[in-house]
């Protein structure tokens, strides 16, 4: 069983750049989650995707968008990129349902490091 | 809103001391809540979770916690602390207004000495 891969480890970019970022689900998941890890700070959620379809987000700007493929991989895209961006982005895979009780474990990729210059 | 605070944002103990990880949680619902585990440059591995079965929670590595509602607190303990248990400690809740989000602690850094 595979689990939860993410890609690419580590990126550099500068202000103002767009990124893309991307996000492997375990076998057999259908949910995927995503979160911002400042240093010294606890992951922040950013959205969740169920079956290709944005189910929850939370207090990040417009600029931070996200897709779910059929397959149930995901990717999360930043415009206009901030310093304050610089962050490790988490990507979470879980089996869920549509307005989920919350039960479900979330099994975590090993991040991206973003640094923006 | 649901929200976790983590006292003490760096606990140490000795090897084969108790390891204690404090977690108060605030929830208008009943709570679903986890401890998460994360390594230097890796990402987060449960622990454990509760949700609302036995109050008493095992998790893998010899990690338990113990859920009082009257406390609202979710507090992990091991009773022996090995040397690999260094690490930082997330405590979690699910959110049930933003799909199933996690709302995590600031983290507890252990740090385990021989």
């Amino acid at each position: 069983e595979t689990g939860v891969t993410q890609s690419p480890t580590h990126l550099i970019k500068t202000r103002g750049q767009q990124v893309t970022l991307r996000c492997s689900s375990q076998s057999g998941h259908n949910t995927v989650s995503w979160y911002q890890q400042a240093l010294g700070q606890g992951p922040q959620f950013i959205f969740q995707y169920y079956r290709e379809e944005e189910n929850g987000r939370g207090n990040f700007p417009p600029r931070f968008s996200g897709l779910q493929f059929p397959n149930y991989s995901s990717e999360l895209n930043v415009n206009a990129l901030e310093l304050d961006d610089s962050a490790l982005y988490l990507c979470a895979s879980s089996l869920g349902t549509w307005g989920g009780r919350g039960a479900e474990t979330q099994y975590f990729g090993p991040g991206t490091r973003l640094l923006v210059l | 809103a649901q929200s976790v605070t983590q006292l003490g944002s760096h606990v140490s103990v000795s090897e084969g001391a108790l390891v204690l990880l404090r977690c108060n949680y605030s929830s208008s619902v009943p709570p679903y809540l986890f401890w998460y585990v994360q390594y230097p440059n890796q990402g987060l591995q449960l622990l454990l979770k509760y949700t609302s079965a036995a109050t008493l929670v095992k998790g893998i590595n010899g990690f338990e916690a113990e859920f009082k509602k009257s406390e609202t607190s979710f507090h992990l303990t091991k009773p022996s602390a090995h040397m690999s248990d260094a690490a930082e400690y997330f405590c979690a809740v699910s959110s049930n207004q933003a799909g199933t989000a996690l709302i995590f602690g600031k983290g507890t850094t252990l740090s385990v000495s021989s």
